[in-house]
């Protein structure tokens, strides 16, 4: 069974500070890769995805992720966080042969201090 | 922009009474799907429905669980006789379909569920 791991469960920064956020998945096969963000009292949002082509996506509010898929790995970057940016966020993949289920991580807190 | 809609949000219940969670879809999406996350734990995947009818389901989702799409718009999840450990934020979910490689899934707000 696929699962996803996501090593940073609390993340403290400042704000200007850049960021990364590891997310690791087990599976051989071709996968569809996400990255929700839920806000404080709000839902799940999309914030970016990757399928197939340039393994660098871009995503909203300045963030962006590499797929890198020798290293099975998915990590969100942004080069300078923002006080709103505080948020928990999520790392997902889907299997191409799990029909449509998404498979989460444990997600990553992040504060970013003013 | 669209937004997929759960009510209620806060549920509370006794032990072995059913609940029914409902969830509005975005209108044109065909894929319909639940999740839930139990406090601390990761967000789990339930079940899928297309076209009236399951399409995948987790071991999670065993016969106390049943979802109905009772009309055109609403997209049920009902628990038959609740356990302590059905505690949980249910989150539905919908997308486009009917390409289903390729899929960006939609996330309501969550219902809170607490079974006493």
């Amino acid at each position: 069974a696929q699962s996803v791991s996501q090593h940073n469960h609390h993340v403290i920064l400042s704000e200007a500070a850049s960021l990364e956020l590891g997310c690791n998945y087990s599976y051989g096969g071709t996968v569809n890769l996400f990255w929700y963000v839920q806000y404080p009292g709000q839902h799940l949002q999309l914030l970016l995805k990757y399928f197939s082509g340039d393994p660098l996506v871009k995503g909203i509010k300045g963030f962006e992720a590499e797929f890198i898929k020798s290293k099975f790995s998915f990590n969100l970057r942004k080069p300078s966080v923002q006080w709103s940016d505080t948020a928990e966020y999520f790392c997902a993949v889907n299997a191409n042969n799990a029909g449509n289920m998404l498979t989460f991580g444990g997600g990553t807190r992040l504060m970013v201090k003013p | 922009e669209p937004e997929v809609t759960q009510t209620p949000s806060h549920q509370v219940t006794q032990m072995g009474q059913e609940v029914i969670l409902r969830c509005v879809p975005i209108s044109n999406h065909l894929y319909f799907y639940w999740y839930r996350q139990i406090l601390g734990q990761k967000v789990e995947f339930l079940v899928s429905f297309y076209n009236n009818e399951i399409s995948e389901k987790s071991e999670i989702f065993d016969d106390q669980f049943s979802v109905e799409r009772p009309d055109g718009s609403n997209f049920t999840l009902k628990i038959r006789s609740t356990k302590l450990e059905d505690s949980a934020m249910y989150f539905c979910a919908s997308s486009e379909g009917p390409d289903r490689t390729v899929e960006t899934q939609y996330f309501g707000p969550g219902t809170r569920l607490l079974v006493l």
